[in-house]
């Protein structure tokens, strides 16, 4: 059974640079959420796709935003890159909506805006 | 706001040495309190779920605890596997969706075992 999957592993990216990062849940799993973590941090939620709308969005800009696909994979797309935005970009599965349903993450998509 | 802060920031321990690394956590409306593992330069890997106080898990040397204000993740005799950030976060009700699927992490215990 295929577990999370995060395309790319590594990314690097100029200032003003535009980026797309890709997600493919855990079987069975129509939930997507995604996250980002800085050095040394824990994961910051940033927005969570289900039935391929955005459900709940935190305190990310604008310049944040994502998708979700009939197959229930994911993209984030993230414009006018800032030094800030280097990270790893984590991406969680979990069946449907439900409160306590454990989310599983992939292996992450580290960015670098140079 | 809802917060979780875990402590010790790091921790070094003799291999065979057990101890605790704890988990507070300030939230309106816990539906779950999470445990993870992560290994530098990957993605979180799951350990525990807990839902309401008095909960216990136990899972190899590991073992969660949870009251109504902290949990713990105890180590009994830990090895140098056991060496990661173990990761701390709670799930709760949103008030303005009525439903909540995100997560507010911890910033981690750095666990790191010596033979």
């Amino acid at each position: 059974d295929a577990g999370v999957t995060q395309s790319p592993t590594h990314l690097i990216k100029t200032r003003g640079q535009q980026v797309t990062l890709r997600c493919s849940p855990k079987s069975g799993h129509d939930t997507v959420s995604w996250y980002q973590q800085a050095l040394g941090q824990g994961p910051q939620f940033i927005f969570q796709y289900y039935e391929e709308e955005e459900r709940q969005r935190g305190n990310f800009p604008d310049r944040f935003s994502g998708h979700q696909f009939p197959n229930y994979s994911s993209e984030l797309n993230v414009n006018a890159l800032l030094l800030g935005d280097s990270a790893l970009y984590l991406c969680a599965s979990s069946p449907g909506l439900a409160t306590t349903d454990t989310q599983y993450f992939g292996p992450g998509t580290r960015l670098t805006v140079l | 706001e809802d917060q979780v802060t875990q402590s010790p920031e790091a921790l070094r321990l003799q291999e065979g040495e057990s101890s605790s690394l704890n988990c507070s956590y300030t939230v309106s409306g816990l539906r779950g309190l999470f445990w993870y593992r992560q290994d530098p330069g990957k993605g979180p890997e799951f350990l525990f779920t807990l839902y309401s106080a008095g909960e216990e898990k136990e899972k190899e040397r590991l073992k969660a605890t949870l009251t109504k204000k902290e949990s713990f993740l105890h180590i009994t005799a830990p090895k140098p596997e056991d060496s990661a950030t173990y990761l701390c976060a709670v799930c709760a009700l949103s008030k303005s969706s009525g439903s909540a699927r995100q997560l507010t992490f911890g910033s981690g215990t750095q666990l790191t075992v010596l033979p």
